[in-house]
């Protein structure tokens, strides 16, 4: 079974500009959550989304948002792009069948720098 | 809110030798999952062990073993027989049940096999 796949996994923008990451999550994984990850604040939870819905949202600016498809991939796209956006974006799956066990599954990440 | 605190930045230890790292982490909330998540360098990261704040019982893996102590608010690993191959960064992490792929993750520590 294919792992979770993100894409891409590496780019370079400039600020100001804008970024869309793509998110696959293992077969049969209807959850998905973003996590920024940065030397300075480390693991920060972005957001989360079940069948096509936001269930719940960390401490980030608006200009941070996504969304789920009817396949259960996921986009996360940040706006107006500021160096302190440079980060590794991670996307993790988990199953979500009745009983919540709380395990995520990460992808290898999408690193994002902003010159 | 939920914090998880990491004390040792790094550490390191001889391979087939035993190693400690430490957590603690700060909620009020009573029903919640802790797990010790590996990132190898450039690689993605992964699930060590985990385990339910209910359960009094240590959860162990193989080689990796918990010490869950729920009224002090701490979860150490216990890695034992280290290998070369657990060289990564170790994350304490904390999520609270049915939050909806929210963790809330500590500093890290970056644990060094030697041979």
């Amino acid at each position: 079974k294919a792992g979770v796949t993100q894409t891409p996994r590496y780019l370079i923008k400039t600020r100001g500009q804008q970024v869309t990451l793509s998110c696959s999550p293992i077969s049969g994984h209807r959850s998905v959550s973003w996590y920024q990850q940065t030397p300075g604040q480390g693991l920060q939870f972005l957001f989360e989304y079940f069948s096509e819905t936001q269930r719940n949202k960390g401490n980030f600016p608006g200009r941070f948002s996504g969304r789920q498809f009817s396949n259960s991939r996921s986009e996360m796209n940040v706006s107006t792009l500021e160096l302190g956006d440079s980060a590794l974006y991670l996307c993790a799956s988990s199953l979500e069948e009745g009983s919540n066990t709380g395990e995520l599954f990460f992808g290898e990440g999408s690193r994002l720098t902003v010159l | 809110a939920q914090t998880v605190t990491q004390s040792q930045p790094e550490m390191s230890v001889q391979e087939a030798e035993t190693v400690t790292l430490s957590c603690t982490y700060d909620t009020s909330e009573s029903n919640y999952y802790l797990f010790w998540y590996k990132q190898p360098p450039s690689r993605q990261m992964i699930l060590v062990i985990r385990q339910e704040a209910y359960k009094q019982q240590n959860a162990t893996e193989n080689r990796f073993s918990v010490n869950f102590q729920k009224a002090a608010k701490s979860f150490s690993l216990k890695i034992s027989d280290s290998q070369l191959g657990d060289t990564a960064m170790y994350f304490c992490a904390f999520m609270i049940v049915f939050s909806y792929g929210k963790l809330t993750f500590g500093q890290g520590t970056i644990l060094t096999v030697h041979p």
